[in-house]
């Protein structure tokens, strides 16, 4: 299968700063990437869909200044927590579907936690 | 609103049997079928992909479709303990490649 990979692994930071959260697909090129989030014993939540090279579609709820979202290849997108709060510590996780078929691959996730 | 129902489990079957998870979706419209593995701690992936009617087999994974019953089963084989995780099923409309998860089930496979 398609391999996606999603850098740090684990972060902590303090409240009121920003975290970035970079997804790449590996061995493929990624017409469209993904952002969930997933508490603990929940289900996956999907933030936002991103299209290269164009502004990212948000999922209800979710705020688009607080989490910004850039696709600038193919290949990458990432995900910025601007001024993070205790309540955004979560898992953060990361999609990508190949151009040509509808099964979606994951990143191993991110581990945010704030202080 | 569309749907995927699941249930939530746990699952428990002995080392070397059958496990049987089940799923049904809403929206008519749904065009591609998932199920997705799950371990604590980590993210999901995908273990079967299926997108039209009747069976598809992978080593001891098969999945299974009914459109007109609007059910997708996945049937794991032999079942081991390292398969103990949540099982996630998943559907997609149309071109958008958007998933709509189900809560997933909890399986325990006992030694």
């Amino acid at each position: 299968g398609a391999v996606v990979s999603q850098h740090p692994s684990r972060v902590i930071c303090k409240s009121g700063t920003s975290v970035k959260i970079e997804c790449r697909s590996l061995d493929f090129q990624a017409t469209t990437m993904f952002w969930y989030r997933q508490f603990p014993k929940q289900s996956l939540m999907l933030m936002a869909t991103s299209n290269e090279g164009s502004k990212a579609t948000y999922e209800q709820g979710v705020e688009k200044d607080k989490f910004l979202i850039n696709h600038a290849s193919l290949t990458l997108s990432t995900l910025t927590v601007t001024s993070a709060h205790p309540e955004d510590s979560s898992f953060y996780i990361c999609s990508a579907n190949t151009r040509s078929a509808s099964e979606q691959y994951f990143g191993p996730g991110t581990r945010l936690t704030v202080t | 609103q569309k749907e995927v129902e699941q249930n939530s489990g746990p699952l428990s079957v002995p080392e070397g049997a059958i496990a049987s998870l089940n799923c049904t979706y809403s929206d008519r419209g749904s065009q591609s079928f998932f199920w997705y593995r799950q371990y604590s701690g980590k993210s999901p992936e995908l273990i079967m992909s299926i997108y039209s009617n009747g069976d598809k087999e992978d080593g001891r994974f098969t999945a299974q479709l009914n459109k007109a019953s609007q059910y997708v089963s996945l049937l794991i084989r032999d079942s081991q303990p390292s398969d103990s995780a949540t099982y996630l099923c998943a559907v997609t409309e149309g071109s958008n490649y958007k998933l709509t998860f189900g809560k997933g089930t909890l399986l325990t496979v006992n030694p």
